[in-house]
């Protein structure tokens, strides 16, 4: 049975970076898509980033230039790096596997981020 | 970018009762990559249908997921109790972006 489940400091001071981890059981980080998804408090959900075959990468344009996404297959985690957050960074931070392209089967239970001073 | 736009926002049924959620695209999805997705208060989302109308594994026959180009519908054909939730169509048809639309809530009239 695959888990996934997401674990980072729950507050970031703004300008700061956000870093989130996602440990992974039941399957290798070095198969499939693993992905970062987003979802700010009462509002929808936004795709962040991918990681295929702990190398290949691929970001959403509009976050592109301060998330960073990156694999340690030694722990079986991936993570995620966002660079210089405002309140706006403000979500549950979600981790999900996409067994085929795009299509998020398996989820953590997320994790919330807060930007505040 | 694809953007996709749910409809009703809300809508209030019976348990028993048929409900019929509309997603259009902006665009057409590429080879009908659409899938949905179900959401209950403070869970993550659960895949439904991906490929426009194929259930994902342990999904209840009762999710039927239609359409193709820009127009797309989940149907859930009898209402359970635990159908109550919010609803997310995406596409994944358009690299390097997914994206999501609004969302459609479902709740017990």
């Amino acid at each position: 049975q695959v888990q996934l489940q997401e674990s980072g400091p729950g507050l970031v001071k703004p300008s700061e970076t956000l870093s989130l981890t996602c440990t992974v059981s039941g399957a290798s980080i070095s198969s499939y898509y693993w992905n970062w998804l987003r979802q700010p408090p009462g509002k929808g959900l936004e795709w962040i980033a991918y990681m295929y075959y702990n190398r290949y990468t691929n970001y959403n344009p509009s976050l592109k230039s301060r998330v960073t996404i990156s694999g340690d297959t030694s722990k079986n985690q991936f993570s995620l790096n966002l660079t210089s957050v405002t309140a706006a960074d403000t979500a549950v931070y979600y981790c999900a596997r996409a067994r085929t392209w795009g299509v998020f089967d398996i989820w953590g239970q997320g994790t919330m981020g807060t930007v505040s001073s | 970018e694809i953007v996709l736009t749910q409809s009703p926002d809300t809508l209030s049924l019976s348990p028993g009762e048929r409900a019929t959620l509309s997603c259009r695209a902006s665009q057409s999805v590429s080879n009908n990559y659409l899938a949905w997705y179900q959401q209950k208060p403070g869970q993550a989302p659960r895949l439904l249908i991906y490929g426009a109308s194929s259930r994902a594994t342990g999904i209840p026959d009762r999710f039927s997921g239609s359409g193709f180009g820009t127009d797309f519908t989940l149907i859930i054909s009898r209402l359970e109790p635990e159908d109550f939730a919010v609803y997310f169509c995406q596409q994944y048809g358009s690299s390097p972006m997914y994206s999501f639309g609004q969302g459609t809530k479902l709740e017990i009239k």
